[in-house]
Parts: structure tokens; sequence; C-alpha cells
């Protein structure tokens, strides 16, 4: 099935570290949001963005929704040990209950 | 407010047998949809229901079905099953208002043997 282009797969950063990861696709979309999954447990909403340009925070995360509604970025500043997880974007639009989601980025913390 | 909660959260079976796995939304949430996640494929929708009526379906064969009930709850099944099936289930609820915002539930860990 369809999957966005999520990058990079994988990051290793130093605790305090800022991280950025984003997600692109070939199709338009006007909702996209931002889970986080810790092994063993379901995805976590972080943030949902509704509009082109749109910049959300929630705590040390921020999210865009690109101009082009063909992408979105996920920024984490100030990393600390329980950022590590997989982190996924998801895209949808309205009417429409299907959630197409990234690959997946998988943070890990070197201490 | 209760989160989306799943059983079983481990279940082993073997190849032929069928499954059931229920999903509870968050109260209020009528809007029920379940994705299979496995390492090769990620994150795959298999179908979304409202309302007892299933609104949305994935590309994924005859084999899985579901259902709804009045109260919401939703139960997904697996016949004859393959070893390919095995995956984690994970349910998520959305609310009328923000149907776009999915809550998901922990999950069913599926084995098969």
């Amino acid at each position: 099935g369809q999957q966005l282009n999520q990058s990079p797969q994988s990051m290793f950063i130093q605790e305090g570290e800022d991280v950025s990861m984003n997600c692109t696709s070939s199709s338009i979309f006007n909702t996209w949001l931002w889970y986080k999954q810790d092994p063993g447990e379901g995805p976590v909403l972080l943030i949902a963005l509704y509009k082109a340009g749109e910049l959300t925070s929630n705590g040390r995360l921020t999210a865009q929704f690109g101009i082009t509604r063909k992408d979105s970025f996920l920024n984490i500043s100030a990393s600390i040990p329980s950022d590590v997880g997989i982190y996924f974007c998801a895209a949808t639009n309205f009417g429409n209950e299907k959630l197409t989601f990234g690959t997946g980025t998988r943070l890990t913390i070197i201490p | 407010k209760a989160g989306v909660t799943q059983t079983p959260r481990y279940l082993i079976k073997t190849r032929g047998q069928q499954v059931t796995l229920s999903c509870s939304p968050i109260s209020g949430h009528r809007s029920v949809s379940w994705y299979q996640q496995t390492p090769g494929q990620g994150l795959q929708f298999l179908f979304e229901y409202f309302s007892e009526t299933q609104r949305n379906k994935g590309n994924f064969p005859g084999r899985f079905s579901g259902r709804q009930f009045s109260n919401s709850r939703s139960e997904m099944n697996v016949s004859t099953l393959e070893l390919g099936d095995s995956a984690l289930y994970l349910c998520a609820s959305s609310s009328d208002t923000r149907d776009n915002e999915q809550f998901f539930g922990p999950g069913t860990r599926l084995t098969v043997l």
C-alpha cells in the first residue's frame, strides 16, 4: 500500500541535541499528524496540523504543515531520554477516515 | 477518560485457524479504524467503522473482516490464518468533530505458527 516518504530512517543523537525529521508525499493532503510509538505500544498522537503553512508546538515539539500540502516537518528541541522511540508522520483528507503513514524515524539517544 | 483498549494483547495461533480481536474505543467516539503493522509493510489501513457500518476499506483480502456493535465496540476477524498475518493489529478511535485525529490502542500482537 501507499506510504509517505519519511527521513531520516534512523537518528543517533546525544541528549540535549535538537532533532529534525520530515515527511513527503506525491499527493496533496489536508491533514498531517505526527505520532510517537514506544516498543510494544500503539502510536501516540503528538501534533495535528490542518492548514498549509501552519506551525504548531507541543512543548519541545514543533511541527509544520508544508505550503505545498505535500510535506510536513517535525522538530524536537533539547532531546531527553524519554524522546527515544519511533516517530511516524501520517496524512489524510477531510471526510476520509483512512490514515496513510510514513515509514518511521527511529530516534536513539547515545549516552 | 479511558483510552482505547484492545484484547487480547498477545495471541498465538497456527496456520489455518481463525482469530477474533476486540477493540473498545474512547467513550463517545463512534469511529473505529483497524491497522496492521509489520516490519516490512509498516502501518497499513484495514477498515473503518462508524455507527455499525463499514465506511472505508483498505486493500486486504476478504479473510479480513470486521464489525461494530451499537456501543461502538468493534471486532476484527481473520480467517484461514497465514504465516504472513503475523503482525501487530492496532485499533484507533476518533470523535465526530475531529475525525482525522485518531487515538490508538496498545495493539494485539498476533503470531501465526
